[in-house]
């Protein structure tokens, strides 16, 4: 079962304009994690963001996590028509695995 | 230095055949864990190894095994391959916990 579910499913945007996507989870985490995936091959690692964390920055990346409300967001700035994939967030679980959600796919237009 | 590698990259098998995919974690990582990923959606955890014992198992069948070398690389085993089974499957280095690397991944597909 997946642990994370991101939203939008599908997100499509103009070149230079800003993308948000967004990831709730259901329990405790230790940390989250931020992937993309370019046409179905391996995942890069974008962003990692521990429980005790509220913001963090990656050029023109920014992820917030609120535990309060068990969600989290990735925002990026300045899109290009490079940043087309498919995004992921992910959760630590007890079994020393990550959780995935299903992703949001993110096509930027040019 | 090379990322994490998997091969082959691409794999057709009947079913009920068995499969083998390897998997050569980057250097100095001992951890490599196993991802299963079907079209349209996320990967699922299969297995987690580090230092040769296994740390993780996912919800899958017994018919899926993995092992981890002392040179850190690792194999995962399918038997009885079902056509379900065809996916994306995918291999993660770590130094710890965290901040996986991931490789390119093997498409399998059965028929």
């Amino acid at each position: 079962s997946q642990q994370g579910e991101e939203d939008p499913q599908a997100l499509s945007i103009q070149e230079g304009e800003n993308a948000t996507m967004n990831c709730s989870y259901k329990t405790s985490i230790n940390n989250l994690q931020w992937y993309r995936q370019n046409s179905g091959r391996g995942l890069v690692h974008l962003i990692l963001i521990r429980s005790n964390e509220r913001e963090k920055h990656s050029g023109r990346l920014r992820v917030t996590l609120d535990t309060s409300k068990k969600s989290s967001s990735l925002l990026i700035t300045a899109s290009r028509a490079a940043d087309t994939a498919s995004y992921f967030c992910a959760t630590d679980w007890y079994n020393n695995d990550m959780r995935f959600g299903a992703g949001t796919r993110l096509t930027v237009k040019p | 230095d090379a990322g994490v590698t998997q091969s082959p990259t691409h794999l057709i098998k009947t079913r009920g055949q068995h499969v083998t995919l390897r998997c050569s974690p980057i250097s100095g990582h001992k951890s490599v864990s196993w991802y299963q990923q079907v079209l349209g959606q996320g990967p699922q955890f299969i297995f987690q190894y580090y230092e040769k014992e296994e740390r993780g198992r996912g919800n899958f069948p017994d018919r899926f095994s993995a092992r981890q070398f002392p040179n850190y690389s690792s194999e995962l085993n399918v038997n009885a391959l079902l056509l379900g089974d065809s996916a994306l499957y995918l291999c993660a280095s770590s130094v710890s916990r965290g901040g996986y690397t991931f490789g390119s991944g093997t498409r399998l597909t059965v028929v």
